[in-house]
């Protein structure tokens, strides 16, 4: 009965290759997020979807693309992975009127090598 | 440079220590919120602030919003190791053409030893 979860919880690859996070919520909630959390644990909005429709879409390089193929579920796919593309990316979703509101996912620890 | 300023970065302090985060804005802020993260894991929502010298407690920790609604501080009062975590302040920056979002500072690792 997790309410956002995120697989995998750890993901070790190669510099060049394509990866995918999924994420899911069960609350109800008609807002998502990704957030990075790079090594000094600054937490920075990547991405909000709101009922399935981009509605933030921060300064991030092209090979990362959200995909929402309902208003539960938020996964990220990232192309051409690079080193500095190593942290911990985090899920959370909110109702879409009370933002602060959000629920995290666990986190997933990328390490690109 | 941020629009958050957290401070200090990082807190080291004896248990049964009394101790104080600020977190500040050049920007009239919407809404203030407190969150702490342990290690590896999500945030927690701690408290909300939104009016302009507005104070909450919970248990041992204290948030105000000052009257201007640019700076906050979260006060612990007789710190315990269960405190320890990274706590970041959150401020809803409403923009007109994207929407209200979260921004959040660069957060504050805060141990305490035993």
């Amino acid at each position: 009965d997790t309410a956002v979860s995120q697989t995998p919880k750890y993901l070790v690859t190669q510099m060049g290759n394509d990866k995918s996070i999924k994420c899911e919520q069960n609350l109800g909630h008609d807002t998502m997020y990704w957030y990075k959390q790079d090594s000094k644990k600054f937490l920075k909005i990547m991405f909000s979807y709101n009922n399935k429709e981009l509605i933030i879409n921060e300064t991030v390089p092209n090979r990362f693309s959200p995909k929402s193929p309902d208003k539960a579920h938020l996964n990220l796919h990232i192309n051409s992975l690079e080193l500095g593309d190593s942290a911990v990316y985090f899920c959370a979703s909110s109702p879409w009127d009370r933002i602060y509101e959000q629920y995290f996912g666990p986190g997933t620890r990328l390490t690109v090598t | 440079s941020q629009e958050l300023e957290q401070s200090p970065q990082s807190l080291i302090v004896q248990e049964g220590k009394n101790l104080t985060i600020n977190c500040t804005s050049s920007k009239t802020l919407y809404g203030l919120y407190w969150y702490k993260q342990k290690y590896g894991e999500g945030l927690i929502f701690l408290m909300m602030l939104q009016k302009g010298g507005e104070e909450k407690s919970h248990e041992k920790i204290t948030a105000k919003l000052d009257e201007k609604k640019q700076q906050s501080s979260l006060h612990i009062t007789a710190s315990q190791p269960s405190h320890a975590g990274i706590y970041l302040c959150g401020a809803d920056m409403a923009r007109e053409t994207s929407g209200s979002r979260l921004t959040f500072g660069e957060g504050t690792q805060l141990t305490v030893n035993p």
